[in-house]
């Protein structure tokens, strides 16, 4: 069965500070896909990065950035000098086929940062 | 614009009382999916919907029920409320679902409140 880990629950950081999200995954297939969401206090899912398990690139987006690293199942996500409107809850998610054939995404717990200013 | 919309915002209920919380696309997706968001335990899947008139169960769809008329309407009924699904509600969409690589595209939620 997938299953997604997010070990870290709460983060709190000073403004500035860079921050990594840890996020371990489990799947028994060849074939899946990794995303990062985002839960600001407004409460709405905000969609921020997919990767297929065939592209190991790191990714950079201004001043986020995306470590996948397959032998370790892990898909980490680092926010480089943070600033307060990175205060969020933040959601790793795994997608596989389900045995219908349809899309099925499990998501970790969670991780909360706090950028305090 | 393009949203999933989902109505109401906040609900307070007591136990029993059956309810629907109302969700709508508006870009013929196909594939709409409804999920709950508790503390320690993320997002989980209630139902999904492949299309219309085809609806099948998540992880956790004890208690709930779905229907899907309309290909843009995927509402979330509770026959009977009970105090334990008190939580934060969720629909999204996607544009087929048959796709490992499709993004949700999610609701504003609905936070239930059953006495």
């Amino acid at each position: 069965a997938q299953k997604v880990t997010q070990a870290q629950t709460e983060i709190s950081v000073v403004e500035k500070e860079d921050v990594t999200l840890d996020c371990v995954y489990e799947t028994r297939d060849t074939t899946y896909y990794l995303f990062w969401y985002k839960q600001p206090p407004s409460g709405e899912l905000v969609f921020l990065i997919r990767r297929n398990s065939f592209d190991e690139q790191n990714e950079i987006s201004g001043r986020y950035s995306w470590n996948f690293q397959k032998s370790t199942s892990s898909f980490n996500f680092t926010i480089t000098a943070s600033q307060v409107v990175d205060s969020a809850v933040y959601f790793c998610a795994l997608s596989e086929m389900n045995s219908g054939g349809y899309q099925k995404v499990t998501f970790g717990t969670g991780t909360k940062l706090q950028v305090i200013p | 614009e393009a949203q999933v919309t989902q109505n109401p915002r906040y609900l307070i209920t007591v136990t029993g009382k059956k309810l629907t919380v109302t969700c709508s696309q508006n870009m013929n997706h196909e594939y709409m999916s409804w999920y709950r968001q508790d503390p320690g335990l993320g997002l989980r899947q209630i139902y999904y919907s492949m299309n219309v008139e085809a609806t099948d169960k998540g992880d956790v769809p004890e208690g709930y029920k779905v229907s899907r008329k309309e290909k843009r309407n995927f509402p979330l009924i509770l026959e009977s409320p009970s105090p334990n699904q008190t939580s934060l509600y969720f629909c999204a969409s996607s544009p087929t679902g048959i796709k490992g690589n499709e993004k949700l595209f999610f609701g504003s939620g609905t936070q239930l409140s059953v006495l």
